[in-house]
């Protein structure tokens, strides 16, 4: 019955290599939404899941980021060859359907040397 | 969403009443205006979300004046527990897209 969980909850990696991070949202929950949100920044829309499709993926920056939802629960975020511009705090969040209050995970903190 | 503006900072002490002012003049007849709070390393979290005149629970109050050209927070009886970051955002009730501002970093001293 635990909320929104990310993991890990902190990634260092060099510049080039690939990363992927994992959101499980609460249970039952349909909707599932991936944000960034730079250092003193605000936040960054990426991507929108309603069970396993992705209808909306307006936010993502470049063809070097990529998710994936499976059996309408875990979702992976990827970044294919990380650049510097990709640090950030990358947030997950879930409702029970689209229009709903969405509960957030506690971020994974992404850093790229 | 429509463009909102408050203060970058605002300082406070235990027991005292917080009211941040955020300012959307540009605000649509189908927005709403929502407030979350945002602790260190945690994700954003909802507080309130109010249409027009006053809106209470059991963690804040939002007050919109007639012209909902702005609107107010009002954390009651602040602890040292509620120094976070707060976040107010303007939009349609259908818009899942939220998209914060830096928003107003409350510090509450003892």
């Amino acid at each position: 019955g635990a909320g929104v969980s990310q993991s890990p909850s902190n990634k260092v990696t060099e510049k080039g290599k690939d990363v992927e991070l994992r959101c499980d949202p609460i249970s039952g929950h349909t909707a599932l939404y991936w944000y960034r949100q730079s250092l003193g920044q605000g936040l960054e829309f990426l991507i929108y899941f309603q069970g396993n499709s992705a209808p909306d993926k307006s936010g993502l920056p470049s063809d070097r980021f990529s998710a994936e939802r499976t059996g309408g629960s875990v979702s992976t975020l990827t970044i294919q060859r990380t650049q510097q511009e990709d640090s950030a705090v990358y947030l997950c969040a879930s409702s029970w359907t689209t229009y709903n209050e969405q509960f957030f995970g506690p971020g994974t903190r992404l850093t790229v040397l | 969403l429509a463009k909102t503006t408050q203060p970058i900072s605002m300082d406070s002490y235990e027991g005292q009443e917080v009211n941040i002012t955020c300012s959307h003049n540009n605000i649509a007849t189908n927005d709403y205006i929502t407030w979350y709070q945002q602790f260190p390393s945690q994700g954003p979290r909802f507080i309130i979300q109010g249409y027009k005149t006053k809106v209470t629970n059991e963690v804040a109050s939002l007050f919109i004046p007639a012209d909902r050209k702005s609107s107010t927070l009002s954390l009651p009886r602040v602890s040292l527990s509620d120094t976070a970051v707060y976040y107010c955002l303007v939009g349609d009730k259908n818009d899942y897209k939220l998209s914060f501002g830096a928003g107003t970093t409350v510090t509450v001293r003892a």
